[in-house]
C-alpha cells in the first residue's frame, strides 16, 4: 500500500509561516504527491501536487526533496481558517483510481 | 465549493433498512468515487465509476452497491444497514481516469439508529 509519515499534530501562530512535513521513503519514480486538507466539518479539498520540483499555487508551496523521499507543505503566512486536518497522499502517474488516505496531521493555529 | 452536490446532507435510519445517498459530479468530471469516513477506520476508498462504467474497488461491503448514469450522476445504496454502517460518505469527481485531484462534495452524514 501506498505509505506515507506525517506527525499526528502540529501548532503554529497565527500570521506566521507553516511547514507541514511528510514522509514517503519508498516512493518510486513515477508517483505523484498530493496534499489534500479537511476542515472541520467538510469534506477533504485539494491543496497542491507535484512530482520532482517544487510547486506552487494560491493556496500553498510544496518542496519535494531531491531524493523524493520526503516533502515539505508551505502555508506562507496561517490564518485560523487553516486549521485543519492535512493529509500526504501518493499517488501513481498510471491511472490510480483512489486515494489512500492516512490520519494525516492535524494543524491548529493559534490566534 | 467544489462544485460536487451531494443529497441527502443528514439520513437517520434503523437498522435493516435500505438508503440511497446521490451524489453530482463537478460539471464535465467523468469519474465519480465514494468514500466513507467513520471515526474508528478514516477515510476509505469505496468505490470508483468512470463514464458509468465501474473502475475500481475499494473496501466496499458487499451490502452496498453504486451506479453511476448516464447524465453521471451517481448513487449509493447501502442496505441491510447496521449500526456500524453510520459515518460520513463522501463523493468526489475527477476529470478523467487518474484520480490525484479529485473534488469532494460536502458528505451525508448517516445516522443507523
Amino acid at each position: 500500500d501506498a505509505k506515507t509519515t506525517q506527525p499526528n499534530s502540529m501548532e503554529s501562530n497565527e500570521e506566521e509561516p507553516v511547514h507541514l512535513p511528510c514522509n514517503h521513503s519508498t516512493i518510486s519514480g513515477t508517483d505523484y504527491i498530493h496534499w489534500y486538507r479537511q476542515l472541520p466539518s467538510q469534506g477533504p479539498e485539494y491543496v497542491i501536487h507535484g512530482l520532482t520540483s517544487n510547486v506552487n499555487n494560491r493556496m500553498a508551496s510544496l518542496a519535494i526533496a531531491e531524493d523524493r523521499k520526503s516533502s515539505t507543505l508551505i502555508l506562507h503566512r496561517a490564518t485560523l481558517r487553516d486549521a485543519a486536518v492535512y493529509y500526504c497522499i501518493r499517488t501513481p502517474n498510471f491511472g490510480n483510481e483512489k486515494l489512500t488516505f492516512g490520519t494525516g496531521t492535524r494543524l491548529t493555529i493559534i490566534p | 465549493d467544489s462544485g460536487v452536490t451531494q443529497t441527502p446532507k443528514h439520513l437517520i435510519t434503523a437498522t435493516g433498512q435500505r438508503v440511497t445517498l446521490r451524489c453530482s459530479p463537478r460539471s464535465g468530471d467523468l469519474s465519480v468515487y465514494w468514500y466513507q469516513q467513520s471515526l474508528d477506520q478514516g477515510l476509505q476508498f469505496l468505490i470508483q465509476y468512470y463514464n458509468g462504467e465501474e473502475r475500481a474497488k475499494g473496501n466496499i461491503l458487499e451490502r452496498f452497491s453504486a451506479q453511476q448514469f448516464p447524465d453521471l450522476h451517481s448513487e449509493l445504496n447501502l442496505s441491510s444497514l447496521e449500526l456500524g454502517d453510520s459515518a460520513l460518505y463522501f463523493c468526489a469527481s475527477s476529470r478523467g481516469l487518474a484520480g490525484g485531484e479529485q473534488y469532494f462534495g460536502p458528505g451525508t452524514r448517516l445516522t443507523v439508529t
